[in-house]
């Protein structure tokens, strides 16, 4: 398996611009989740989703981020307009079901992530 | 609620010595922990995790994490400090039931000095 795929690696761009960010999970995972890093904040959850229903928003900061999860294999996490202060890494992960719902055990597999940087 | 707390944001060690990065959880229930890695410009990469079986855990690199219950802690250690160890440490718990998700910590900054 390839892992999880983001894309694009790098996003330069301008305030104001929408962003759209990517990503692939590992096949067969049925929970995804998006965090944002930054050297101020850390690592945080911004939102995840359990076969392909958003369970917990509350991380995303505010109406201007959205994410979508239309098939079990793609997801999107928008941003419109964007703004300087969204400039972090975006990672994206996904994690496989277990029996019994111990799928907190689990171990999430990382996306290599996207670096954005919003001028 | 759960959550952990990372004590100390940057730890300092020269090569050999022992590593200890510090972890502190808070949770209502018995939670999973984990420990994950990130090297400069990657993503994050599971070091070990604990899913109430032994308390000691062992993971990858000579790395292992002691799960104490009475202390609400789960700290890191390695006997001995190699240059590579140098990234920061993510510690993170999450509940034992379906459709969690995975809470981090603030992370360390390990530096290893020869």
């Amino acid at each position: 398996d390839a892992g999880v795929i983001q894309s694009p690696r790098h996003e330069v761009t301008e305030m104001g611009q929408e962003v759209t960010l990517r990503c692939k999970p590992i096949s067969g995972h049925n929970s995804l989740f998006w965090y944002r890093q930054t050297m101020m904040r850390g690592l945080e959850l911004l939102i995840y989703f359990n076969n392909n229903v958003p369970i917990d928003d509350s991380g995303m900061p505010e109406d201007r981020f959205s994410a979508k999860m239309p098939n079990a294999s793609f997801s999107t996490l928008k941003i419109q307009p964007s703004e300087p202060r969204d400039s972090a890494v975006y990672f994206c992960a996904s994690r496989g079901r277990t029996s019994g719902g111990r799928s907190g055990a689990n171990v999430l597999t990382f996306g290599a992530g996207s670096r954005l940087t919003v001028l | 609620a759960q959550s952990v707390t990372q004590l100390g944001s940057h730890v300092s060690v020269s090569e050999g010595a022992l590593v200890l990065l510090r972890c502190n959880y808070s949770s209502s229930v018995p939670p999973y922990l984990f420990w994950y890695v990130q090297y400069p410009n990657q993503g994050l990469q599971l070091l070990l995790k604990y899913t109430s079986a032994a308390t000691l855990v062992k993971g990858i690199n000579g790395f292992e994490a002691e799960f104490k219950k009475s202390e609400t802690s789960f700290h890191l250690t390695k006997p001995s400090a190699h240059m590579s160890d140098a990234a920061e440490y993510f510690c993170a718990v999450s509940l034992n039931q379906a459709g969690t998700a995975l809470i981090f910590g603030k992370g360390t900054t390990l530096s290893v000095s020869s």
